[in-house]
């Protein structure tokens, strides 16, 4: 069965420093997300990616994130700077339009020391 | 933005016991999804409803989108089902899923 995977699995990282958490969605998806969750709190939206571009964030989607999908299989997640804040476990997902069912990877939880 | 709540918040069972779970949205939806997340985080897709009725083993769930819920149930619960449950809903206008507040469930023997 068709799987979004997500690498890696868990990150340490410095406060300050810059990480970039990787995607690989469904193959025949088109529309992509990220979603993250601090520990104890629901999923929250980060942003949707479609044709090559960003169709959709949300108010934390600042300017120390980015999205990229740098080949035709991988979509990446960049945090620049990160902050104790940042911690949090990180959900890509995909689907093949956008109001049919997403289905989610296994995460990748972040924590900024 | 859309209201999604959960209930109950936390649920104890004993196993072989049934439940409901409930999920209420302020607004009209377009998709709605149910998940539940395993003690090791990932989200593991349940049921994609936004109407009707659907079943899957020990687990159905129905969506009454003019009234703005939908209803997980879990029949003869295992230990295996332990988690967090979410709904997640889409609205028309853009392509995020809103996720629910989550009902905390724990099966014990």
């Amino acid at each position: 069965e068709p799987e979004v995977t997500q690498t890696p699995s868990h990150q340490v990282t410095q406060m300050g420093q810059e990480v970039i958490l990787r995607c690989v969605p469904i193959s025949n998806h088109l529309y992509f997300y990220w979603y993250r969750q601090i520990l104890g709190q629901k999923v929250e939206f980060l942003v949707s990616f479609y044709n090559n571009e960003i169709s959709e964030k949300s108010e934390i989607f600042d300017d120390q994130f980015s999205v990229e999908r740098p080949d035709g299989s991988n979509f990446t997640l960049k945090i620049r700077s990160t902050k104790l804040e940042d911690s949090a476990m990180y959900f890509c997902a995909s689907s093949s339009d956008s109001v049919t069912e997403a289905f989610f990877g296994q995460g990748t939880r972040l924590t900024v020391v | 933005g859309i209201q999604v709540e959960q209930s109950p918040p936390d649920l104890i069972l004993q196993e072989g016991a049934n439940s409901t779970l409930r999920c209420n949205f302020s607004d009209s939806v377009n998709n709605l999804q149910w998940f539940h997340q395993n003690p090791w985080g990932q989200l593991i897709n349940l049921f994609y409803i936004p109407s009707g009725t659907k079943q899957n083993g020990r687990l159905s769930a129905t969506t009454v989108a003019t009234e703005r819920y939908s209803l997980l149930y879990i029949s003869s619960s295992q230990t295996t089902d332990s988690g967090v449950y979410f709904c997640a809903v889409h609205t028309g206008g853009g392509n995020k899923l809103t996720f629910g507040t989550g009902t905390q469930l724990k099966v014990e023997l």
